[in-house]
């Protein structure tokens, strides 16, 4: 039973924003939503996390609508280096671990 | 304060033997888990432990697969008798804390090919 679904690429080009969203139609109701960033040959790294309305870090924004079944990544002015596999988990029971779908795989262009 | 540490990075071994695998958590961390991933795919949940218990095991394979985190030392993932299949990148996260407030910290993982 697949937790997320989020698209498997997008193309973005240098100073755009980005938004990724994701999809948890099952959500419960104690799950929390976590954003986790991805470079080749690197373990994962986070980026965010979120239960509802909107979180905001120095990397990146979060977007939870009141229904909780989505939520959108927004990722400001995007450089090369933000090429990269981006997760997006939801919690499982006592959130002890975490169920990583395939991610979207960003592309930045020059 | 150095960051989640696995060794050895890269490992091969020869069907049937066996392959340990080594985390040592962040400093003050006693959460641990482990993640396998399979070329082109997301990570796949392994198991969680505390020290010197296992919490969640529940993706972990019935057999050839154990672990454990002992209350001195890192936390050792062991194969046993591996096969090509077992062939990918195994990652070993930690936190500090019980959940919900348990952002877990990546190591760069231990890429085990199985010739």
């Amino acid at each position: 039973l697949a937790k997320t679904t989020q698209p498997i690429s997008m193309d973005s080009y240098e100073g755009q924003e980005v938004n990724i969203t994701c999809s948890h139609n099952n959500i419960a109701t104690n799950d929390y939503i976590t954003w986790y960033q991805q470079f080749p040959s690197q373990g994962p790294r986070f980026i965010i996390q979120g239960y509802k309305t909107k979180v905001t870090n120095e990397v990146a924004s979060l977007f939870i609508p009141a229904d909780r079944k989505s939520s959108t990544l927004s990722l400001p002015r995007v450089s090369l280096s933000d090429t990269a596999v981006y997760y997006c988990l939801v919690g499982e029971d006592n959130f002890n671990k975490f169920y990583f779908g395939s991610g979207t795989k960003l592309n930045v262009k020059p | 304060n150095a960051g989640v540490m696995q060794n050895p990075r890269h490992l091969v071994r020869r069907r049937g033997q066996e392959a340990r695998l080594r985390c040592s958590p962040m400093k003050g961390h006693s959460h641990v888990y482990w993640y396998r991933q399979l070329p082109e795919e997301g990570l796949k949940f392994m198991v969680y432990l505390q020290k010197e218990n296992i919490i969640d095991e529940s993706g972990m394979p019935k057999e050839r697969f154990s672990a454990e985190f002992p209350k001195e030392g890192p936390s050792i993932l062991r194969i046993q008798q591996v096969v090509r299949g077992d062939s990918a990148a195994y990652f070993c996260a930690s936190s500090p804390a019980t959940p919900p407030d348990n952002e877990q910290f990546f190591g760069p993982g231990t890429r085990l090919t199985v010739l």
